[in-house]
């Protein structure tokens, strides 16, 4: 199956300080997603960006398919952007099965 | 509109035990998922489902049953509890196609002893 491979795998960033993730992936992709689970456990989608670029506020991701890899940025950094990014991706002839990779820990001190 | 709601939030099974782990949604979405999360390991598919009646396998389902009787609900059956069963368990749910993206519910901390 596809391989999903993050960097960092942890990040640690004072407040205010800019980051950015990397999602590689393996082959080929129908959906990429980029999520945030915060300190709680909660998982939240950031994006859905299988190409091109998506700004939402002090985030912004890019996702580059023939190359096989997206990037998440994160600007002026708070400690509220804190816990585990995940990216997914689907790929082949299923629609559905998300495959993830296995996060990069930011952790943003005041 | 309550989104993925699963119940229970925290659960403590002696190994043997059977249990279901619930999942509802109110978004009239199709395709419904179930993952576990264990340390270091990122999410991993259990099983999923692609509308009421149709449920297929994911990346770890061993030791795991489900059934997909009406759109709203997916529940997941450990019929025998293991230690190596102990993780967190989160489920999913998504408009069918590739071009949505996901919403998961609050997940189920499950300890096995």
């Amino acid at each position: 199956g596809i391989q999903v491979e993050q960097s960092p795998p942890d990040l640690i960033l004072q407040e205010g300080a800019n980051s950015t993730l990397r999602c590689n992936f393996s082959d080929s992709v129908n959906n990429l997603q980029w999520f945030h689970q915060n300190p709680w456990g909660q998982l939240i989608n950031l994006f859905y960006i299988p190409s091109g670029t998506k700004q939402n506020g002090r985030l912004s991701a890019t996702t580059v398919a023939t190359e096989r890899y997206s990037l998440l940025y994160i600007s002026s950094s708070q400690t509220t952007d804190s816990g585990v990014y995940f990216c997914a991706v689907v790929s082949g002839g299923s629609n559905y099965k998300l495959t993830f990779g296995k996060g990069t820990l930011l952790t943003v001190n005041p | 509109n309550a989104g993925v709601t699963q119940t229970p939030k925290f659960q403590v099974l002696k190994t043997g035990q059977s249990m279901t782990l619930q999942c509802a949604q109110d978004m009239n979405h199709e395709y419904m998922s179930w993952y576990r999360q264990d340390p270091g390991m990122g999410l991993r598919l259990i099983h999923y489902s692609v509308g009421a009646g149709i449920t297929d396998q994911g990346e770890v389902p061993n030791g795991y049953n489900v059934s997909r009787s009406t759109t709203e609900d997916f529940p997941l059956r450990l019929l025998s509890a293991a230690p190596s069963q102990t993780s967190v368990y989160f489920c999913a749910s998504s408009y069918s196609g590739k071009g949505y993206g996901y919403t998961f519910g609050s997940g189920t901390r499950l300890t096995v002893v």
